[in-house]
């Protein structure tokens, strides 16, 4: 059991608009930053996302993020078939001897 | 450009000792400003942080896993390890090393290596 909360699954067409949650508390995603990651198959997890809406370097703006309250929102816009991946929320909790949290991730198929 | 690579025993019996190491290029460790982490990623399922060290030494980890992890730092070989004990089949999974920024910002990993438990 995740101590962020994702859907199993979102899927969209091609060069339609997704958006996948993150739901967390007050101890995480209430008082700290949110990161994205993008896990294509057989690959390890990419940062797309961090500081709630911030991208690295060479991350289209295609993709996007949003924090409210105890919620975050990853969004991709102009889907591709490449964008076919595993999408993981990560934020810190402030809980007692806590740590790093993940969701349980988000499989993202593009039909 | 950043760069982390696990290496280690693929096969690790029953009630042993899971060993890896994490070599670092294209940046110093003890240069600091960043926690140097673990995460591991079961057979199909999502991503479980382990824990982070610093390049002074000083360690957080998991409270699930706290009893059983030791994550050590060899600045002059620009490397950091882990250790898991008493292992058993419900360790086995992928095993990533990562740099993270501050928060659990993870913004480069390695590439996984998968460990497997079993006698």
């Amino acid at each position: 059991q995740s101590v962020l909360t994702q859907p199993p699954s979102v899927s969209a067409a091609p060069g339609q608009k997704v958006t996948i949650s993150c739901s967390g508390s007050s101890s995480n995603i209430g008082n700290n930053y949110v990161s994205w990651y993008q896990q294509l198959p057989g690959t390890a997890p990419k940062l797309l996302i961090y500081d709630n809406n911030k991208r690295p370097s060479g991350i289209p703006d295609r993709f996007s993020g949003s924090k409210s309250g105890t919620s975050a929102t990853l969004g991709i816009t102009g889907l591709q078939t490449g964008d076919e991946a595993d999408y993981y929320c990560g934020t810190w909790d402030s809980s007692l001897n806590t740590g790093g949290v993940f969701g349980g991730g988000t499989k993202l198929t593009v039909l | 450009q950043v760069q982390l690579q696990e290496s280690g025993p693929g096969l690790v019996k029953p009630s042993q000792t899971l060993s890896l190491i994490c070599t670092v290029s294209g940046g110093s460790i003890s240069s600091g400003g960043y926690y140097w982490s673990w995460i591991r990623q079961h057979p199909g399922k999502g991503l479980e942080w382990i824990g982070y060290i610093y390049y002074s030494g000083s360690t957080y980890y998991n409270p699930s896993l706290k009893s059983r992890v030791t994550i050590s730092v060899d600045t002059s070989k620009n490397q950091f390890s882990l250790k898991l004990s008493s292992v058993t089949a419900a360790d086995t999974a992928v095993y990533y090393c990562a740099r993270d920024r501050g928060g659990a910002t993870l913004d480069y990993w390695g590439q996984g290596t998968l460990v497997t438990v079993s006698s």
